[in-house]
C-alpha cells in the first residue's frame, strides 16, 4: 500500500497551460506539504496544510494554488505555467509532533516547454 | 532561523569502503536532525532522525550519524558502503518556529553518493 501517491508521475507542458498534481495519504496524518525540487536537486518548501488549513505559504507566486478538501487530500493547481516551474514537485505528509518525520510522495516531474 | 549546509556535492568512493557525509547545521534553538535518501527517480525515504538523548543515531540500511552540539554537525557513516548506496543524501533540520504540529523541514542541498565497482 503506498502511503504518498501522487500522479501524475510526469507532466509534459506548454507554457500558458492551467494544470493540476493531486495526492493522497493513507496514513491518517493531519500535516501535509508541497516541495519543490530544482534541477540543481534543491528542495525548498512550497506549502503546508493542517487540518485542511493552510498554515505555510513561501512566497510561491499566485499562479500556484494548493486545495486540501479534506485531511487525506491536497492538490496543487498552477495556472499559466511558465518555464521556470519545470521542476519536480513533492508531496509530504506527517504525524503529530515536531519529531515525526515527513513521509514523501515519489514526485511529479514537470516540464514545461 | 534555521539552515543546514551540507560541504560536498559529490562523494565518490569504492564499493565496500566507509564513507561520512558531512552536515552542519544552524539553529539559536533545539533542533530536531534529520538525513533522508533519495534513490533515482523516487522520493525521499527517512535514514535516521536525531531528537534527543544519545549522540550516535542508527538507522536503516546500516547507517548511523552522530550529534555533536558543540561543532553543529550531525555527519552520516557508513563503514562500509554497497552499489545500492548510490543516491542522493539530504540532511534536514525542523524549524520549529510555526508551532502546534506543523513545522517544516529545512533541507540541505544534498550529496551525492556515487559507490564505485
Amino acid at each position: 500500500d503506498t502511503a504518498v501517491s501522487q500522479t501524475p508521475k510526469y507532466l509534459v507542458t506548454q507554457m500558458g497551460n492551467d494544470k493540476s498534481i493531486k495526492c493522497e495519504q493513507n496514513l491518517g496524518h493531519d500535516t501535509m506539504y508541497w516541495y519543490k525540487q530544482d534541477s540543481k536537486k534543491f528542495l525548498k518548501i512550497m506549502f503546508s496544510y493542517n487540518n485542511k488549513e493552510l498554515i505555510i505559504n513561501e512566497t510561491v507566486p499566485n499562479r500556484f494554488s494548493p486545495k486540501s478538501p479534506d485531511k487525506a487530500h491536497l492538490n496543487l493547481h498552477i495556472n499559466s505555467l511558465e518555464l521556470g516551474d519545470s521542476a519536480v514537485y513533492f508531496c509530504a505528509s506527517k504525524g503529530q509532533g515536531y519529531n515525526s518525520p515527513l513521509h514523501f510522495g515519489n514526485g511529479t516531474r514537470l516540464t514545461v516547454t | 532561523a534555521q539552515s543546514v549546509t551540507q560541504l560536498d556535492s559529490q562523494v565518490p568512493v569504492f564499493e565496500e569502503a566507509p564513507v561520512e557525509l558531512r552536515c552542519n547545521y544552524s539553529s539559536s534553538v533545539s533542533v530536531y536532525l534529520f538525513w533522508y535518501v533519495q534513490y533515482p527517480n523516487q522520493g525521499l525515504q527517512l535514514l535516521l532522525k536525531y531528537l534527543s538523548g544519545s549522540t550516535l543515531v542508527k538507522g536503516i540500511n546500516g547507517f548511523e550519524a552522530e550529534f555533536n552540539k558543540s561543532q553543529t554537525s550531525f555527519h552520516l557513516r557508513k563503514p562500509s558502503v554497497h552499489i545500492s548506496d548510490t543516491a542522493e543524501y539530504f540532511c534536514a533540520v525542523s524549524d520549529l518556529s510555526y508551532g502546534g504540529a506543523t513545522n517544516k523541514l529545512i533541507f540541505g542541498t544534498g550529496t551525492l553518493l556515487a559507490v564505485q565497482p
